[in-house]
């Protein structure tokens, strides 16, 4: 079946506009992580869904970054008055672990760009 | 939370040698241990993986090794190739967390 997709897979935006990123997981799959990869670094986990239950946001480095997931299906990553150190690829994976995280399959990632 | 280093952060090696990433994970509760590729400008990609109820696992060219009392997992690729050049990820996870290692970047000299 379809992998994980990601939309847009680029974008650039001026500092201090807003800007939303979406995440089509795997049909079927629970859970949800996003993540942040900075040029030549590693995965910076960022917040993480599981089913209906409340999401793990100890990841957001700061309150301008929000994310939505409604059920088991699309999720979306807003970041607020975007910064330029907010440049990097995100990146959505989702796993078909109930409780226990299990393999997580990615996306290929949105590259944003902030000037 | 759990704490996962990753040594070396980068490692040449010549083509048809092997190369060893290891990986120390901090959290008793991690059971589960995957090994992600990424190559460059794309997404990472699962490798291989081990449960904490099994020591080894070997496929092909790539096996993975798992001390559960010394919480360290070591990743093997033995005659290497210039298409296994790519950053390594592992990452050790267990009950609703997973975190990853900084990375290791292959380089396979032909």
């Amino acid at each position: 079946g379809a992998g994980v997709s990601q939309s847009p897979s680029n974008k650039v935006t001026e500092k201090g506009k807003d800007v939303e990123l979406r995440c089509d997981p795997i049909s079927g799959h629970t859970a949800l992580y996003w993540y942040r990869q900075r040029l030549g670094q590693g995965l910076e986990f960022l917040i993480y869904f599981q089913g209906n239950s409340a999401p793990d946001k100890s990841g957001l480095p700061s309150d301008r970054f929000s994310a939505e997931r409604t059920g088991e299906s699309v999720s979306t990553l807003t970041i607020q008055r975007t910064q330029q150190e907010d440049s990097a690829v995100y990146l959505c994976a989702s796993s078909s672990g109930l409780v226990f995280v299990d393999t997580q399959y990615f996306g290929p990632g949105t590259r944003l760009t902030v000037l | 939370g759990e704490n996962v280093e990753q040594h070396p952060s980068t490692l040449s090696v010549q083509e048809g040698d092997s190369a060893v990433i290891k990986c120390t994970y901090s959290d008793s509760a991690s059971n589960y241990f995957p090994w992600y590729k990424q190559e460059l400008g794309k997404r990472p990609q699962l490798i291989i993986d081990i449960r904490s109820n099994v020591g080894e696992k070997k496929d092909q060219r790539i096996a993975v090794t798992l001390n559960k009392t010394a919480k360290h997992f070591s990743l093997h690729i033995t005659e290497t190739q210039p298409e296994d050049s790519a950053v390594y990820f592992c990452a050790a996870s267990g009950y609703q967390k997973v975190t990853f290692g900084t990375g290791t970047k292959l380089q396979v000299i032909p």
